[in-house]
């Protein structure tokens, strides 16, 4: 079935510094999200991107959906310890169902205080 | 407001029983699915619902099944328990047009 492949599957930083990961598909998305999720809860809605080349901000976070409609990036700036979670990206296939949204298998964030 | 509600949060059944996993939104949203969430698998789609009287499969449907009577409740049974359904079901809806789903908190069901 349809994957998204979501890296580095693991990342330990330290406090202050900046964030990176990202989302790639071999197939077309209209819509990519990002979540996060805290230990024994459910997934809490970060960034949602609707268009291609959307830059969108929330606090130190910011997303962007790619320009090939295949990719999408999150930037965590100024990390604290209150960001280590998991990070999941999400998306919908262009021309699929919009109830089909499909999750990568997350990047796990530790910070070292 | 409650959002998404799921019941039961913690669950242990037998080989071979079956049982309902519950949950409902007050949000009004037409979107609805069923996800399990297992250690290094990230989430799986196994069930959705884009309208009341709607469903289709996801990525792992089998063991599983659904229905959708009402806007508010997509309920997710399972027939006959197996141990490979141990795992963490999450449930959650969204609205058409900008689809961020919300997410419940979870049903950790233990199949032994």
């Amino acid at each position: 079935g349809q994957q998204l492949n979501q890296s580095p599957q693991s990342m330990f930083i330290q406090e202050g510094e900046d964030v990176s990961m990202n989302c790639t598909s071999s197939s077309i998305f209209n819509t990519w999200l990002w979540y996060k999720q805290d230990p024994g809860e459910g997934p809490v809605l970060l960034i949602a991107l609707y268009k291609a080349g959307e830059l969108t901000s929330n606090g130190r976070l910011t997303a962007q959906f790619g320009i090939t409609r295949k990719d999408s990036f999150l930037n965590i700036s100024a990390s604290i310890p209150s960001d280590v979670g998991i990070y999941f990206c999400a998306g919908l296939n262009y021309g699929g169902s919009q109830g089909n949204l499909i999750f990568g298998k997350g990047t796990k964030l530790s910070v070292k205080p | 407001n409650a959002g998404v509600t799921q019941t039961p949060k913690f669950q242990v059944l037998k080989t071979g029983q079956s049982m309902t996993l519950q949950c409902a939104q007050d949000m009004n949203h037409e979107y609805m699915s069923w996800y399990r969430q297992d250690p290094g698998m990230g989430l799986r789609l196994i069930h959705y619902s884009v309208g009341a009287g709607i469903t289709d499969q996801g990525e792992v449907p089998n063991g599983y099944n659904v229905s959708r009577s009402t806007t508010e409740d997509f309920p997710l049974r399972l027939l006959s328990a197996a141990p490979s359904q141990t795992s963490v079901y999450f449930c959650a809806s969204a609205t058409s047009g900008r689809l961020g789903y919300t997410f419940g908190s979870g049903t950790r069901l233990t199949v032994v």
